[in-house]
């Protein structure tokens, strides 16, 4: 059965850093691994979309990398601002076409 | 830009009452999907629609949870009666087709059960 883990739950990092978002993920057998931003109390917001014959894509600001080997992929923030404060969730699709979440990782950007 | 849309917004009942939420997804998306997400963890899947039919609803609370896709567009979701363990986001997504496609969230209903 495919888990999906994110580590760490939470992270503080000042205005201007560069950061990195850790999933994991069980099984390798999975068609992508979406990125998803979430604000309080409202719904997703999709960021980035890796196929599983893809190794990363990029989007503004925003890389993400996918190693189906180890079961991992980073979310690698550039120039952090504090509108990017939210929380991140990934998720992986499985077999049966369906998205197994993480609990996602609650960042906020220090001004 | 085409949107998944969600009403309401917010929903407050007292325990016991019915309750019902309305997804409409993007056109032309043919795979629908309802999840609960409580404050603090992932979305958990509901139910799972390939056009007008359930593809999976193993996960959904049947003895008080109703979904329907009657024409296959918008869809709907029931609970009777509702708990105060129901209180959640409950999101909608749509997408063109079940594998390697990106999945489109609605902005969601936030149910307060009293």
């Amino acid at each position: 059965k495919q888990e999906v883990t994110q580590i760490p739950a939470a992270l503080s990092v000042p205005e201007g850093e560069n950061l990195v978002l850790n999933c994991s993920f069980t099984d390798s057998a999975i068609y992508n691994l979406q990125w998803f931003r979430q604000d309080p109390g409202k719904g997703l917001t999709s960021l980035l979309l890796i196929q599983s014959s893809q190794r990363e894509q990029t989007s503004g600001r925003l890389n993400a990398s996918l190693d189906k080997s180890s079961g991992r992929s980073t979310l690698y923030i550039a120039a952090s601002q504090p509108g990017d404060s939210a929380t991140y969730l990934c998720a992986a699709t499985d077999s049966n076409y369906q998205l197994i979440w993480g609990a996602g990782t609650k960042l906020i950007i220090k001004p | 830009e085409a949107e998944v849309a969600q009403s309401p917004r917010y929903k407050i009942t007292e325990k016991s009452q019915a309750v019902a939420f309305w997804c409409d997804p993007i056109s032309g998306h043919a795979t629908l999907y309802w999840y609960r997400q409580i404050l603090g963890q992932g979305p958990e899947l509901l139910v799972q629609f390939q056009d007008e039919s359930v593809v999976d609803d193993s996960q959904l609370p049947k003895d008080r949870f109703s979904a329907e896709r009657l024409k296959g567009v918008d869809s709907t979701l029931k609970i009777q009666p509702a708990e105060l363990g129901d209180s959640a986001m409950y999101l909608c997504a749509s997408t063109l087709s079940g594998k390697n496609n990106e999945q489109f969230f609605g902005p969601g209903t936030r149910l307060t059960v009293l």
